[in-house]
């Protein structure tokens, strides 16, 4: 079946650890996304890639760092700098043709910080 | 990207229609209307869009008024699986094959449906 992979679905870390969350994709899609979405709230983009190699800032990027050496993978880590870390985190990815481009999500990390 | 504004909350009978209403007053010629929902702890799942004509597919009909500034997601027969809640959002047409515009997510409408 084809989709997206996040891992784990609940990572319990100490403050002041970076942490890398996992987002896999066999979609072969282009574009890979990284929100974060804190409790009763909508989606904010983090960072976004639209091809290998490449990657833009989203909305609230501060304390957060991405890389895209795949197509398939695009992991988020979410550094000590990031001041209030503990919120779920979701990972997505599309493929534009034209007038339709949705997004595909993953299940989500749950990321609690102590 | 338009604003959109949706009802914090709405219930439904089961086997009913679920009328889920969205005004975008602001929105231009050239943006789409979008429906995704999330149930509980999940990752969003599209559901459908449309630009100015009526739309229908297996999950949901999305009916936009003639002058685009509302729209309504229509689930025909409610279950109480479709419990969740649902997000309208309006987004320019992709320009490009990389499909790499951002989703702008607001609190949407949480949807209950009663047994």
């Amino acid at each position: 079946d084809g989709g997206i992979t996040q891992s784990p679905k609940y990572l319990f870390r100490k403050e002041g650890q970076n942490v890398t969350l996992s987002c896999e994709q066999n979609l072969n899609h282009d574009a890979m996304y990284w929100y974060r979405q804190d409790p009763g709230q909508g989606l904010r983009l983090i960072y976004y890639s639209q091809i290998v190699n490449d990657f833009q800032k989203g909305d609230i990027a501060e304390g957060y760092s991405v890389s895209r050496e795949k197509k398939e993978s695009f992991p988020l880590t979410v550094t000590s700098a990031q001041k209030n870390p503990t919120a779920f985190y979701l990972c997505a990815s599309s493929i534009g043709t034209g007038e339709s481009y949705e997004q595909y999500f993953g299940p989500g990390t749950r990321l609690t910080v102590t | 990207d338009a604003k959109t504004t949706q009802p914090p909350s709405m219930d439904c009978a089961e086997g009913r229609a679920a009328n889920l209403p969205c005004n975008h007053s602001t929105i231009s010629g050239n943006e789409y209307v979008y429906w995704y929902r999330q149930i509980h702890s999940q990752g969003p799942q599209y559901i459908i869009h449309g630009l100015k004509n009526n739309e229908t597919n297996e999950m949901a009909s999305l009916i936009i008024t003639e002058d685009r500034k509302s729209s309504t997601l229509i689930l025909p027969h409610a279950t109480l699986r479709d419990t969740a809640v649902y997000y309208c959002i309006v987004r320019a047409r992709a320009i490009s094959n990389f499909g790499n515009e951002k989703l702008t997510f607001g609190t949407g409408t949480r949807l209950t449906i009663i047994p």
